[in-house]
């Protein structure tokens, strides 16, 4: 597609219920990120994946999260027994390499109530 | 942690340049400069980036120091909708995969009136 696309754009869910965000990347874009943003924070790197290579997991803030990315295109994020701390909007970039820079999605609002 | 440092806002007239600075004492030889922005709830966008030169696009300049421990980013004419957050951030090297994690600061919250 001509962007990065995110689904849903907007979640509300039950605290301790798991949730699954997905994001669509830019074809041929062979790097995917995910960030998340607390209310009126800065952004947070959460994982990278590049190609084949294993991802860099090094952002992800506990075991409940994980995260895939199947076939080198769509990714999924998903969050086990959430938390009223995990309430952030998630965002998803994609990048073909470094001279082009990252392209955004609009992001996923998760509310944990 | 950051390794640029921004100032926390600013103000610029509109129809004014707006002169954006920042530091990056510590950058490698090797590490890019980027520069991206984000307008109230919409993901980043992606603005501008150099390693020495000084860079010029549709949007915006980018003028790097020669020693490269700062930069200031340009938008010749500033309007209201470039009312944002800008962040400068200085591109971890990541080898020969050409992407990498952007690790995003507090930015700079550009006001124009």
């Amino acid at each position: 597609g001509a962007g990065v696309s995110q689904s849903p754009s907007n979640k509300v869910t039950e605290k301790g219920k798991d949730v699954e965000l997905r994001c669509d990347p830019i074809s041929g874009h062979t790097a995917l990120y995910w960030y998340r943003q607390s209310l009126g924070q800065g952004l947070e790197f959460l994982i990278y994946f590049q190609g084949n290579s294993a991802p860099d997991k090094s952002g992800l803030p506990s075991d409940r999260f994980s995260a895939e990315r199947t076939g080198g295109s769509v990714s999924t994020l998903t969050i086990q027994r959430t938390q009223q701390e995990d309430s952030a909007v998630y965002l998803c970039a994609s990048e073909r390499g470094q001279e082009h820079g990252y392209t955004f999605g609009s992001g996923t609002r998760l509310t944990v109530v | 942690d950051a390794k640029t440092t921004q100032p926390p806002s600013m103000d610029c007239a509109e129809g004014r340049a707006a002169n954006l600075p920042c530091n990056h004492s510590t950058i490698s030889g090797n590490e890019y400069v980027y520069w991206y922005r984000q307008i109230h709830s919409q993901g980043p966008q992606y603005i501008i980036h150099g390693l020495k030169n000084n860079e010029t696009n549709e949007m915006a300049s980018l003028i790097i120091t020669e020693d490269r421990k700062s930069s200031t980013l340009i938008l010749p004419h500033a309007t209201l909708r470039d009312t944002a957050v800008y962040y400068c951030i200085v591109r971890v090297d990541e080898g020969s995969s050409n992407t990498g994690k952007l690790i995003f600061g507090q930015g700079t919250t550009l006001q124009v009136k």
